[in-house]
């Protein structure tokens, strides 16, 4: 278990309306990533977070923000959600100077 | 472009046999960190081995071993002594940024272990 929950665990929400999605971790480590994971393209990485308030796109970012106020949250937050963001959201954590990363349970989002 | 292919979408084998999934990448990294994750049906990503491209010693985890081919980048994971617990969709991974360590998966390969 490495100390990282995500909030909510599942969500439906209808085409239009903004989304925020938490990730808490209590490790303290720095840096936090966030991916989607949809049939046949394994996980895919959205944004990452390298510290506090600094952040940077990964490959699919368009419709995605992310904010990072302190070390423990890094939150996701789809502006105008449309159902091609129907997906399942994975936060992960990694230590400085470690190259593993680990993940938190996934929160599934349905977009209607 | 930095890619992962993982060729088997689907394998299934007995219990207690050896079953080996693969997967290539690319990369004109010369130094980096290759991995495999597991996601039973409960869906938690788990870190199963890692490998490190500089290290000539293909890594060991228990039951789970990987053979390394730096040359022809292949990055293949053996499991041995097959386990019901072991069915579960498998990923390789790659970190596209060595620094940041964004990582590539692969499509997933989905391993059933049979009674």
């Amino acid at each position: 278990d490495a100390g990282i929950t995500q909030s909510p665990r599942h969500k439906v929400t209808e085409t239009g309306t903004p989304v925020t999605l938490r990730c808490h971790q209590t490790e303290n480590h720095r840096y936090m990533y966030w991916y989607r994971q949809d049939p046949g393209h394994g996980l895919r990485l959205i944004h990452y977070s390298y510290g506090v308030k600094d952040t940077d796109k990964g490959e699919v970012s368009d419709g995605y923000s992310v904010s990072r106020s302190k070390t423990e949250d890094f939150l996701l937050t789809l502006e105008s959600a449309t159902s091609s963001q129907t997906s399942v959201y994975f936060c992960a954590i990694r230590e400085g100077g470690v190259y593993e990363q680990y993940f938190g349970p996934g929160t599934r989002l349905t977009v209607t | 472009a930095q890619t992962v292919t993982q060729s088997q979408p689907e394998m299934s084998v007995q219990e207690a046999e050896t079953v080996t999934l693969s997967c290539t990448y690319d990369t004109s990294e010369s130094n980096y960190y290759l991995f495999w994750y597991k996601q039973p049906p409960s869906r938690q990503m788990i870190l199963v081995i890692r490998q490190e491209a500089y290290k000539q010693q293909n890594a060991t985890e228990n039951r789970f071993s990987v053979n390394f081919q730096k040359a022809a980048k292949s990055f293949s994971l053996k499991i041995s002594d097959s386990q019901l617990g072991d069915t579960a969709m498998y990923f390789c991974a790659f970190p596209r940024d060595q620094g940041a360590q964004k990582l590539v998966f692969g499509q997933g390969t989905r391993l059933t272990i049979n009674p």
